[in-house]
């Protein structure tokens, strides 16, 4: 079974610009998650979907990001425009419903703003 | 601060039980789980318990809950070098919203 995946794995950009994170979660997964990570911390929520609907993005700093899962399969976070803050692992993962006991996580993309 | 925490460190030599501690404060959670992240890769579930449960035992790893003191411990039996990573708590509420600690860092020595 593939597992969550993710892209680019690493991305430098300067602070105001944009960057897009891709993510295509485990076949048949209808909830997908997206985490920030900032080193020496726990991930954080983001942002839920349930299918293409969102469950919960009530941590997501929404002047600056966004995220969107059109057609309820892969998901694109966008962060426009970038602070040097933002630096920081993003992660999704998904799971088969939105009260399963099991994530599953990709590897991350490594975000670094200068 | 973090609603979970974590001691950042631990260290043991290779053999000798972990114990990895986590302290939660929302009372309502419904799972609690403990993932392990290697370097440069993403989060593993290890195992997790459910709140109306006091102990789960999945071959060498045993997980308490201690539900009045809001504390979780991991207990690593036999441990080895490739367990050396980072082993974060979680808990969830509601619609698998995970709240995670800072993590612990666990070196095996051999």
């Amino acid at each position: 079974e593939a597992g969550v995946a993710q892209s680019p794995r690493y991305k430098i950009i300067e602070k105001r610009q944009s960057v897009a994170f891709w993510c295509n979660p485990i076949s048949g997964h209808a909830t997908l998650y997206w985490y920030q990570q900032i080193l020496g911390q726990g991930p954080k929520l983001l942002i839920q979907f349930q299918n293409n609907g969102v469950v919960d993005d009530s941590q997501l700093p929404k002047d600056r990001f966004s995220a969107e899962r059109l057609k309820g399969v892969d998901s694109t976070l966008k962060i426009q425009p970038a602070k040097l803050e933002d630096s920081a692992v993003y992660l999704c993962a998904s799971s088969w419903g939105a009260q399963n006991t099991e994530a599953f996580f990709g590897q991350g993309t490594r975000l670094t703003v200068v | 601060g973090e609603d979970v925490e974590q001691s950042l460190f631990l260290s043991v030599r290779e053999g000798d039980s972990s114990v990895i501690n986590c302290t939660y404060t929302d009372s309502s959670s419904t799972y609690l789980y403990w993932y392990k992240q290697e370097p440069g890769a993403g989060l593993q579930l290890l195992t997790y318990i459910f709140s109306n449960m006091d102990m789960k035992q999945d071959q060498r790893l045993t997980v308490l809950l201690n539900k009045k003191d809001k504390h979780l411990s991991l207990r690593i039996a036999d441990t080895q070098t490739g367990d050396s990573a980072i082993y974060f708590c979680a808990e969830s509420i509601r619609n698998n919203d995970m709240r995670f600690g800072a993590g612990t860092r666990l070196t095996v020595k051999p």
